[in-house]
């Protein structure tokens, strides 16, 4: 079992719909969450990190995070095709004082128009 | 401007010939960090560094070096690169571990090792 896995995709929506994009993980010690987005040939972007259970709020995007079934999401808002892009799970193991983080593969969001 | 640079961008090599690749940010962040990124893969850890002459293994660390001398750089050495090591790295910083890391990432340099 791969200790952070998407669904690898793509996810595809129509613009103004919402996206839910979500994330597994093994290790039952991982602290803290995070969520970047990647367009094609560019380098991953933070947009979302989360610690508690629960969800987090930030605009159109909203963390869900849930210790107990070991799943992280993240909802996308009134998709517009600019969400179209790779977006990337990662997970920081065992406790959230050590610096190694885990990614997932990555799912592929397709927002057409 | 507040950025990760690295350096080179691209990189074509022969097996075995000593290379380095820089990494450099001015957010004076404590944390640095180097992946790799491969079709299926995904990102993998190689290093990261908590902070100045403090450096710790990722997942993928074998074949690499790392060194901390300073805050602001976190280079990257492959003493005897294989074409195994074919790949495009990725360098990252954050202000610390908790809640940022690796917030901002470099553009990325793709190596080929023939």
């Amino acid at each position: 079992q791969k200790e952070v896995e998407q669904n690898s995709g793509p996810l595809s929506v129509p613009e103004g719909a919402i996206a839910s994009l979500n994330c597994t993980y093994s290790d039952q010690g991982s602290q803290s969450f995070f969520w970047y987005r990647q367009y094609s040939g560019k380098s991953p972007e933070l947009i979302m990190f989360i610690y508690s259970n629960g969800d987090k709020e930030d605009g159109r995007f909203t963390a869900q995070l849930n210790k107990a079934s070991q799943y992280v999401s993240l909802l996308i808002r009134d998709s517009q095709p600019s969400d179209s892009a790779t977006y990337l799970c990662a997970v920081n193991i065992r406790s959230s004082n050590t610096g190694k983080l885990i990614f997932g593969q990555g799912t592929t969001l397709q927002v057409k128009p | 401007e507040a950025q990760v640079t690295q350096n080179p961008r691209y990189l074509i090599t022969v097996t075995g010939k000593k290379l380095t690749v820089t990494c450099s940010q001015n957010m004076n962040h404590e944390y640095m960090s180097w992946y790799r990124q491969d079709p299926g893969l995904g990102l993998r850890q190689i290093y990261y560094s908590m902070n100045v002459e403090v450096t710790d293994k990722g997942d993928v660390p074998e074949g690499y070096k790392v060194s901390r001398k300073e805050k602001r750089n976190f280079p990257l050495i492959l003493e005897s690169p294989s074409p195994n090591q074919t790949s495009l790295y990725f360098c990252a910083s954050s202000l610390s571990v908790q809640g940022f890391v690796g917030a901002f990432f470099g553009q990325g340099t793709r190596l080929t090792v023939v």
